[in-house]
C-alpha cells in the first residue's frame, strides 16, 4: 500500500527557476515529513523536514509548504542550480515508528545551466 | 566523524544462494535500519535494530534478516535469493532512534544483483 504519493516523476528546470514537488499523504498518524535528496551512487541525505504543528519550513533555497487538512506538502527549490540535480524523495514517518520512513516514489530534478 | 560504511559496494550472486551485507554506522549512533531500493518498488523499510534487538520491521519475508553487535555494526541476511531480489540496499544510522525527529544517515549501499 502505497502510503506516501510524489509528482512529478520527473522535473527539468532552468537554471534561476523554482523547483516545486509534491507530495500527498493517506496515514493522519504521520507526524514527521523530511525530504531527502539522492545523487547517483550515493545514499539519501536529509534536505530538510517539517512536522505538521507549522505550514512552511525555510533553509536557505529549499522551503516546505505544509497543508494538514489536504493531507499534502510540498518542496520549493529557489533560484535551482545545475548542481541541484538530484533525486527528490518525500517521506513520512508516525511517532513511536522508529527509523521507519515511508517513502514517496522519487522525483528525477534536472537543472539545466 | 567517518560516515556510514557498507560493505561490500557491489555483489553477483545466483538464484538459491544466500547473502550477508555489512554495515558500520557512524561512531557513537545506535540505532540501525536498513532500506530496499528498486527502480519499481522505490525506497522500502526493511527493519531496524537498536541495542542489538529489532526493534521494528517492514513486511518482507522472512528470507530477510538482521542482525546488530554490541558495537551496533549489523548485519542483514537475505536467504535464498530470488532475481526480484536484486537491488540497492542502504543502511541508515542515527543516535537514538525512537524519535520521529531523528536525522537518518545513509550510506552509499551495497548493490545485489541476483542472477
Amino acid at each position: 500500500q502505497q502510503q506516501v504519493k510524489q509528482s512529478p516523476q520527473s522535473l527539468i528546470v532552468q537554471k534561476g527557476g523554482i523547483s516545486i514537488i509534491n507530495c500527498a499523504y493517506e496515514n493522519t498518524a504521520f507526524d514527521y515529513f523530511p525530504w531527502y535528496q539522492q545523487f547517483p551512487g550515493k545514499g539519501p541525505a536529509l534536505l530538510i523536514a517539517i512536522r505538521p504543528d507549522v505550514s512552511e519550513k525555510k533553509e536557505g533555497r529549499f522551503t516546505i509548504s505544509f497543508n494538514k487538512s489536504a493531507k499534502q506538502f510540498s518542496l520549493h527549490i529557489m533560484d535551482s542550480q545545475p548542481g541541484d540535480s538530484a533525486t527528490y524523495f518525500c517521506a513520512a514517518s508516525r511517532r513511536g515508528s522508529g527509523s521507519r520512513l515511508t517513502f514517496g516514489e522519487g522525483t528525477q530534478l534536472t537543472v539545466n545551466p | 566523524k567517518a560516515g556510514v560504511t557498507q560493505t561490500p559496494r557491489y555483489l553477483i550472486k545466483t538464484r538459491g544462494q544466500q547473502v550477508t551485507l555489512s554495515c558500520s554506522p557512524i561512531s557513537g549512533h545506535r540505532s540501525v535500519s536498513w532500506y530496499q531500493q528498486t527502480p519499481g518498488q522505490g525506497l522500502q523499510f526493511l527493519f531496524e535494530y537498536f541495542s542489538e534487538t529489532q526493534r521494528n520491521k517492514g513486511n518482507f519475508p522472512g528470507r530477510f534478516s538482521g542482525r546488530q553487535f554490541s558495537n551496533s555494526r549489523s548485519e542483514m541476511n537475505v536467504s535464498t535469493l530470488e532475481l526480484g531480489d536484486s537491488a540497492l540496499y542502504l543502511c541508515a544510522s542515527s543516535p537514538r532512534g525512537g524519535s520521529t525527529n531523528e536525522k537518518l544517515f545513509f550510506g552509499s549501499g551495497t548493490q545485489l544483483s541476483v542472477l
